[in-house]
């Protein structure tokens, strides 16, 4: 979706490094989503936000942080307390909620 | 708890064909449903959403059911094309709205 930016594509954290996802939308929507999706998995909600400087836990938040200072981004910390962090993680925004979510490209990250 | 099942977990097909991908949700109490097509590596993009007031969408060769009371949805593809290739993934929103529960996908083939 062009108007919802992840970065980076490919990402690689040592053990006991923190690393943090980029997700930056112009698309002037209030709510944003991080998922988490492993192989032959649906997605899982880690983390969404509503409205700017207000987030909820999703349903495997454990190990992992978010802020939400700006409407336009919503980045996500992958905490050293995370310990299979090896995954596809999707960033997804809606104008409010219970309207259609639209996906990034992703970020596919991997342990060293 | 929420769960959404997606019946098969793969399809191979010649193309020309039309088929059936299955979705089913055991709480009848959704908002809405979502189908998304994901090709490898990349992220979510939508294909169709019915409100839980709705009983089917049309979009080109894909049409898309909804039967809330029995907790099952299709997706309709007409005269599958090799391009159709992909995995094909069912979402609900319940009625809290807050996020989307999803299945864990079809993965189609089409060949030529």
């Amino acid at each position: 979706d062009g108007g919802i930016t992840q970065s980076p594509k490919y990402l690689f954290r040592k053990e006991g490094q923190n690393v943090t996802l980029s997700c930056e939308q112009n698309l002037n929507h209030d709510a944003m989503y991080w998922y988490r999706q492993d192989p032959g998995q649906g997605l899982r909600l880690i983390y969404y936000s509503q409205i700017v400087n207000d987030f909820q836990k999703g349903d495997i938040a454990e190990g992992y942080s978010v802020s939400r200072e700006k409407k336009e981004s919503f980045p996500l910390t992958v905490t050293s307390a995370q310990k299979n962090p090896t995954a596809f993680y999707l960033c997804a925004t809606s104008d409010r909620v219970n309207q259609p979510q639209h996906f990034g490209d992703g970020t596919r990250l991997s342990i060293l | 708890k929420q769960e959404v099942t997606q019946i098969p977990a793969a399809l191979s097909v010649p193309e020309g064909e039309n088929l059936v991908l299955n979705c089913s949700f055991t709480d009848s109490a959704i908002y809405n449903l979502q189908w998304f097509r994901q090709d490898p590596g990349k992220g979510l993009t939508s294909l169709l959403l019915i409100q839980s007031s709705q009983r089917e969408q049309t979009s080109g060769r894909l049409n898309a059911s909804l039967d809330k009371s029995s907790g099952r949805s299709t997706l309709y593809i007409a005269a599958s094309q090799p391009g159709d290739s992909a995995t094909y993934l069912c979402a609900v929103t319940d009625q809290a709205g807050t996020a989307l529960i999803f299945g864990k996908g079809t993965t189609l083939s089409v060949s030529s």
